[in-house]
């Protein structure tokens, strides 16, 4: 089973300031399967970033994600008010056909 | 533009059956897979299992033997059913479609996702 592990479990950062947020996988993964979500209090996660590094329809191009093996980064280029929230990482294995998400990233306002 | 709502019971005893039904519209639910998601109070996400258009099912073998999922598509509806309810199942439950593309192997994401339905179990 892949566990995936998201650091900092906080990050506090200004607006306009860069995000930088980490999704680590315990076995190497395809980036392929690899996906980002994000979810503010209250609303259901929306999707932001899948295959790693593609971004979802309507998602500004300040996100933006990266990586391979077990490392992949999720990258907020310019926070803006509404980017405080947190974020998830998501993988997928094909076979049996599983899906597991990170613990989240929250980034609060500093 | 393809929408998903839960529906059901937001209060469950403990031992008892949680059956969850997640409308949708805006869309036909051919070659689609359609998952339940879990989340509890102030913790992560959880996948809890999904079913194929045509009602092949797979679960998240944690909840395998307590969950059963059906579908309708000529109602635009599919189901969740989890048994024998504790307060660890108390959550916020998110149906949700997944894009995956059976012919070139690419997808594993959820979108859209409904506004989830927060079910309590108390007796």
């Amino acid at each position: 089973e892949i566990v995936l592990t998201q650091s900092p479990g906080t990050l506090s950062l200004s607006p306009g300031e860069r995000a930088t947020l980490s999704c680590r996988a315990s076995q190497s993964v395809s980036t392929s399967y690899l996906v980002w979500y994000q979810q503010k209090p209250g609303q259901a996660p929306r999707l932001l970033i899948y295959a790693a590094s593609s971004r979802a329809t309507g998602i500004p191009d300040r996100f933006s994600g990266s990586g391979s093996g077990t490392d992949f980064t999720l990258t907020i280029s310019r926070l803006e008010p509404e980017d405080f929230a947190v974020y998830y990482c998501q993988h997928y294995v094909s076979s049996p056909g599983a899906f597991t998400f990170g613990p989240g990233t929250k980034v609060e306002i500093k | 533009q393809v929408q998903l709502q839960e529906s059901g019971p937001g209060l469950v005893k403990p031992s008892e059956t949680l059956s969850l039904t997640c409308s949708v519209s805006g869309d036909s639910m051919s070659t689609y897979f359609w998952s339940w998601i879990r989340q509890p109070p102030g913790k992560g996400l959880e996948w809890i299992g999904y079913i194929y258009y045509n009602g092949i099912t797979n679960y998240n073998p944690s909840l395998k033997s307590r969950v059963t999922m059906s579908i309708d598509t000529s109602k635009n509806q599919f189901s969740l059913r989890l048994n024998s309810m504790t307060a660890a199942d108390t959550a916020v439950y998110y149906c949700a479609r997944e894009y995956y593309d059976t012919l070139t192997g690419t997808g594993g994401w959820f979108d859209p996702w409904g506004q989830g339905t927060l079910v309590t179990v108390s007796s």
